[in-house]
C-alpha cells in the first residue's frame, strides 16, 4: 500500500497570509494527487486533481505542485472562508489513500 | 443537478449487519466506477471500497475486506454497501463518491453525498 505522509497536522495562521502544505508518497505516484477541503458536517470537496489542475469553480489562491513522491499544497493568501481540514490523497493505485490532514486555523 | 444521497445509517450493536444505500442522479450512473469513504469521529478520511462501472471488479481497505460488500444496480442508479460483522471501529460517517473522469476510474472524487452516520455501540 502507498502510504501518504502529510504535514503539518494543523497550523494557525493569519488572513493574508500563505500557507502551504507537504505531502510525501511512499512510493512514485507520478502526479496521480489531489487535494481536498473538508469543513465539519459537509462533503469533502476537491480543489486539485493531478497534482496541479485547479478544479473548475475553485478559487485561484489554491495551488498544487509537485511530481513523483513530493507534492505541496498552497493557499497564496488565506482567508477566513478556508478553515478547514485539507487532505492529499493518492489516485495511483488501490487502495487508495489519504493523508493524515491539516487542520488550517485564523490566528 | 450531478447528486449522490446516502441512506441507511444508524445505530448498531456489535456483531449486526447494516445496509446502506447510494441514490444517483444527474449522470451516467453506469459509466462511472463509484466509491465508498469513511471518517471515523476526531478521525481522517479513509477509502473503504470500489466498484467499477459495469461491477465486473471491487476491492476493499483491508479493514473491511471479508465483512463488507459494495454492489450496483444500474436499474435504479443506486449504490450498496453491505455491512456484516460491525466493529466498534467501523463507527463513522460513510460518503458514496465518484470519480471525476468516466476513463479513469480511480480518478479524484468530484461528487460526494452528505454522508451517511453509523455507529456501532451496544
Amino acid at each position: 500500500d502507498i502510504q501518504m505522509t502529510q504535514s503539518p497536522s494543523s497550523l494557525s495562521a493569519s488572513v493574508g497570509d500563505r500557507v502551504t502544505i507537504t505531502c510525501q508518497a511512499s512510493q512514485d505516484i507520478t502526479n496521480y494527487l489531489n487535494w481536498y477541503q473538508h469543513k465539519p458536517g459537509k462533503a469533502p470537496k476537491v480543489l486539485i486533481y493531478d497534482a496541479s489542475n485547479l478544479e473548475t469553480g475553485v478559487p485561484s489562491r489554491f495551488t498544487g505542485s509537485g511530481s513523483g513522491t513530493d507534492f505541496t499544497f498552497t493557499i497564496s493568501s488565506l482567508q477566513p472562508e478556508d478553515v478547514a481540514t485539507y487532505y492529499c490523497q493518492q489516485s495511483a493505485n488501490l487502495p487508495l489513500t489519504f493523508g493524515g490532514g491539516t487542520k488550517v486555523e485564523i490566528k | 443537478q450531478v447528486q449522490l444521497v446516502e441512506s441507511g445509517g444508524g445505530v448498531v450493536q456489535p456483531g449486526r449487519s447494516l445496509r446502506l444505500s447510494c441514490a444517483a442522479s444527474g449522470f451516467s450512473f453506469s459509466t462511472y466506477a463509484m466509491h465508498w469513504v469513511r471518517q471515523a469521529p476526531a478521525k481522517g478520511l479513509e477509502w473503504v471500497a470500489f466498484i467499477s462501472n459495469d461491477g465486473s471488479n471491487k476491492d476493499y481497505a483491508d479493514s473491511v475486506k471479508g465483512r463488507f460488500t459494495i454492489s450496483r444496480d444500474k436499474s435504479t442508479n443506486t449504490l450498496y454497501l453491505q455491512m456484516n460483522s460491525l466493529r466498534v471501529e467501523d463507527t463513522a460517517v460513510y460518503y458514496c463518491t465518484k470519480p471525476g473522469r468516466v476513463a479513469r476510474p480511480y480518478d479524484a472524487f468530484d461528487i460526494w453525498g452528505q454522508g451517511t452516520m453509523v455507529t456501532v455501540s451496544s
